[in-house]
């Protein structure tokens, strides 16, 4: 299993971003699909789930109404669309794949990718 | 929301012996409860999942017990490349499965 996170840089405060996860080595299209984030030196928070589906998708309460995340299984990808981003935004943001369809529990992760949110 | 306590936030055990790691929960999880290691600068690792079932390739040093609002993780003997945090995370009820805020365990 493989995940390859893109889409990470310094935005500046109020903007958008668009976070890219390619995954491969395993069948994308059955399985269900999170975004995590770790702040500088603080702990894991769940942002994000979309099903293997995409029939529903699921947000961690600060994130919900800013954040959209989706996918694409034909091309073996996954998106979050990051808007009105402010520091608090400010972590390296995971890609992981969920091991038992949507449950929760991730047996894979992406290596990560940096959002900084700084004018 | 479950919150996940974990204890103590720092841990420092000899090569060899035995560490042991604590979570609990505000509410019953039953046994949904995952445990994974995160080495300085690398994405985190699941170690064990249903409180006590090791993941792929995880050594059989590593061990998980309890269940409901209580649960340890042990490390039977001490090697230098356990080094890390360790986090505990619900997924009983959820949005949002909850993590804990981590054990960081150093080697003397």
């Amino acid at each position: 299993v493989h995940l390859v996170e893109s889409g990470g840089g310094v935005v500046q405060p109020g903007k958008s971003v668009r976070l890219s996860c390619e995954g491969s080595g395993f069948a994308f299209f059955s399985f269900g699909m999170h975004w995590f984030r770790q702040a500088p030196g603080k702990g894991l928070e769940w942002v994000a789930l979309i099903p293997y589906d995409a029939s529903k998708e699921f947000y961690a309460d600060s994130v919900r109404g800013r954040f959209t995340i989706s996918r694409d299984n034909s091309q073996s990808m996954v998106y979050l669309q990051m808007n009105s981003l402010g520091p608090e935004d400010t972590a390296v943001y995971y890609c992981a794949k969920d091991a038992f369809k949507v449950s929760q529990v991730i047996d894979s992760w992406g290596q990560g990718t940096l959002v900084t949110v700084s004018s | 929301e479950i919150v996940m306590t974990q204890s103590p936030a720092t841990l420092s055990v000899s090569p060899g012996e035995r560490a042991t790691l604590s979570c609990r929960a505000s509410q019953s999880v039953g046994s949904n409860l995952a445990w994974y290691q995160q080495r300085p600068g690398q994405a985190p690792r699941l170690l064990l999942y249903g409180a006590s079932i090791r993941a792929t390739d995880v050594p059989d040093r590593f061990s998980g017990t309890g269940s409901g609002t209580e649960f340890t993780l042990t490390i039977s003997s001490l090697q230098s490349e356990d080094c890390a945090v360790y986090y505990c995370q619900q997924y009983k009820k959820w949005p949002p499965a909850t993590f804990g805020q981590g054990t960081r365990l150093e080697i003397k």
